[in-house]
């Protein structure tokens, strides 16, 4: 099973600042065939389901603001969120979806 | 609009069984592949298993704490989704949630919560 590891499992940002949070994989989530991340990642408010924000590792879902944005390939990735807003504050999750699915063990991100 | 509803949580003995149930609509269920992922109180999401549309063989996958345990079925007539637990452990313990699976989990219920204790 692919295991996947964030850091750090919590940050605190000051309104306004960027926020990152990394996930590594245990093996790569990179397809060569067709040279595709299969890496996911999630908000979750509290007393909510999660909400997927990006998939494909950098593609943002239809409706997330533009502040969130995905990068990496292979084993490394990151989630950045440029300019944290209040309403930002909640656990995120990457996920990978290469080998049935698992998720990393979730950032909560808090205000300063 | 897509809805999912997640029932048939509840409270079960350890060793015991229980049958969760995902009412879909608002898309063609037929064509998706479905997942249940839970939450322990105060934990992280855990994928359990997902099953395959039958055009893709409705074959399924589990997590490894699971497996041979819990059975994932579908019901396409009735845009159904089922989740057969039996042996029950207190770690089992969780919100159940049910997903669509395009690979990624885009729509999610809202959960129902399966307390195993004696």
């Amino acid at each position: 099973d692919i295991v996947m590891t964030q850091s750090p499992d919590s940050l605190a940002v000051s309104l306004g600042e960027r926020a990152t949070i990394n996930c590594k994989s245990s093996q790569s989530v990179l397809y060569s065939s067709n040279n595709y991340n299969y890496l996911a990642w999630y908000q979750q408010k509290p007393g909510q389901p999660p909400k997927v924000l990006i998939y494909w590792a950098s593609t943002r879902e239809s409706g997330v603001p533009d502040r969130f944005s995905g990068s990496g390939s292979g084993t490394d990735f990151t989630l950045t969120i440029s300019s944290l807003q209040a309403e930002d504050v909640a656990v995120y999750y990457c996920q990978q979806y290469y080998s049935t699915r698992t998720f990393g063990q979730g950032t909560k991100v808090e205000i300063k | 609009e897509v809805q999912l509803v997640e029932s048939g949580g509840g409270l079960v003995k350890p060793g015991g069984s229980l049958r969760l149930s995902c009412a879909a609509s608002g898309f063609t269920f037929t064509n998706a592949w479905m997942s249940w992922v839970r939450q322990a109180p105060g934990k992280g999401l855990e994928w359990v298993g997902r099953i395959k549309t039958k055009t893709d063989g409705g074959t399924t996958d589990y997590a490894a704490p699971v497996k041979g345990r819990f059975t994932i079925s579908r019901d396409d007539s009735e845009n159904t989704l089922y989740l057969q637990m039996n042996s029950l452990k207190t770690d089992d313990t969780a919100v159940y949630y049910c997903t669509t699976d395009d690979h990624w989990n885009r729509y999610w219920g809202q959960g129902t919560l399966v307390t195993v204790s004696s």
